[in-house]
């Protein structure tokens, strides 16, 4: 059974600094492209950053842009995305997810992110 | 990329089939099969309801179908229950460059 288990969200100040990581079982992790998707509470899903398999190759939506990295260790199936000078704009619920040809077949809990001073 | 663009709000009787668009460009879901759809209850994770356009995965009831017309995809739920109240998602592959690009969700209410 393919699961996602997200971690590392919580409150932080603007301008500061957040990891999340994700836990990966069930699958061959390293077969699959990973994102993050976030979603602001009552808004839409957005996907913010994707890694392939290898971690090679890395995209990020244009409002995270040199500020999020996403990696991932293939070794403890773990993908992660490491979060700067966070905004007040960057609270969203943030979820991993497993996606093939731009199909989202699995997805974590999500993990709450909260910007605030 | 811009979002898909979805009706906020939809809603049908029990029993009653009720279909939700999702519009885009020729760059995203005139351009591929890749449309998706989710269902999100509230406080839960999107599920999973049809890939590539029209595709069910297990254990997706078949009231739920999808299907596309040039840049506009639609999802179908024909005979609606309660259980399928709930903001509902679609999404479309953008290119080899871009990332996935979802709709802005509609709100499916149950009557």
């Amino acid at each position: 059974e393919v699961q996602l288990v997200e971690s590392g969200g919580g409150l932080v100040q603007p301008g500061g600094s957040l990891r999340l990581s994700c836990a990966a079982s069930g699958f061959t992790f390293s077969s699959y492209w990973m994102y993050w998707v976030r979603q602001v509470p009552g808004k839409g899903l957005v996907c913010v950053s994707r890694i392939n398999g290898d971690g090679s190759s890395t995209t990020y939506a244009d409002s995270v842009k040199g500020r999020f990295t996403i990696s991932r260790d293939n070794a403890k199936n773990t993908l992660y995305l490491q979060m700067n000078s966070l905004r007040a704009e960057d609270t969203a619920v943030y979820y991993c997810a497993r996606a093939t040809n731009g199909c989202y077949g699995y997805w974590g809990q999500g993990t709450l992110v909260t910007v605030s001073s | 990329q811009s979002a898909l663009t979805q009706p906020p709000s939809a809603s049908g009787s029990p029993g009653q089939p009720v279909t939700i668009s999702c519009t885009g460009t020729s760059s995203d879901v005139g351009g591929y099969n890749y449309v998706s759809w989710y269902q999100q209850h509230p406080g839960k994770a999107p599920k999973l309801m049809i890939y590539e356009v029209s595709k069910r995965p297990s254990g997706v009831p078949d009231r739920f179908s999808g299907s596309k017309s040039g840049n506009t995809a639609s999802l179908t739920v024909s005979g609606l229950q309660a259980e399928d109240e709930a903001d509902y998602y679609c999404s479309s592959y953008a290119g080899t460059n871009n990332l996935v690009v979802f709709g802005g969700g509609t709100k499916l209410t149950v009557l």
